[in-house]
């Protein structure tokens, strides 16, 4: 079974359109992160959780908001989706106390392709 | 401010070494990372050097790193076409675990028959 899961992996959605992306993680890590690629622009930090209560806004928060609901989950939202948000957004997590020595190594969930229209 | 930069298209044919190439900006970095992105799945990490070593091998990869010009390489030796796929650079900054790796924008490495 994979470690990090991203739901849904597909969807096509409306401008204006509330749309949510889940992920969850089965490896026990404290620390969990949003991206989103576009070609040419490489991986863009939305939002990260360094803990359940702790959020902040990465390279390019506006338009996004997220939810840490467990240890285990991270939830982004997009709360009006535009067409500029069509890209592959990936999840990711970490956590540098149990690293193997090497340093805040991340592990990515497959990504979930989104396509706003 | 931390910055890393890396080419965006390398084209190698089979059998070739493949050398990606990346820069990156702040020289308290403790680790640089490689991670592979092949067609269609996430990245995974594909090696890493530590900031007080110059060179590391592990089987077909050799990294590089030149700390005074800031500069590090990802030598792929006999290319394969399974070898095709984006790798980014990441560096993690020193003394400060409580930020996220900084990605380059990755380098779309394509394997010719």
């Amino acid at each position: 079974d994979a470690d990090v899961t991203q739901t849904p992996r597909n969807r096509i959605t409306k401008t204006g359109k509330r749309i949510m992306l889940e992920c969850s993680q089965t490896k026990g890590h404290d620390r969990m992160y949003w991206y989103r690629q576009d070609p040419g622009l490489g991986l863009r930090l939305i939002y990260y959780s360094f803990d359940v209560k702790d959020i902040n806004k990465g390279e390019i928060s506006d338009g996004y908001s997220v939810s840490r609901q467990a240890q285990a989950k991270f939830s982004l939202s997009l709360e009006s989706a535009i067409p500029n948000q069509t890209a592959l957004y990936f999840c990711a997590t970490s956590d540098p106390s149990r690293d193997r020595g090497i340093g805040n190594e991340q592990y990515f969930g497959p990504g979930t392709r989104l396509t706003v229209t | 401010g931390e910055d890393v930069e890396q080419s965006l298209f390398l084209s190698v044919r089979e059998g070739d070494s493949s050398v990606i190439n990346c820069t990156y900006t702040d020289s308290s970095s403790t680790y640089l990372y490689w991670y592979k992105q092949e067609p269609g799945a996430g990245l995974q990490l594909l090696t890493y050097i530590f900031s007080n070593m110059d060179m590391k091998q592990d089987q077909r990869l050799t990294v590089l790193l030149n700390k005074k010009d800031k500069h590090l390489s990802l030598r792929i030796a006999d290319t394969q076409t399974g070898d095709s796929a984006i790798y980014f650079c990441a560096e993690s900054i020193s003394g400060s675990g409580n930020t996220p790796l900084v990605f380059g924008k990755g380098t779309r490495l394509s394997v010719i028959a």
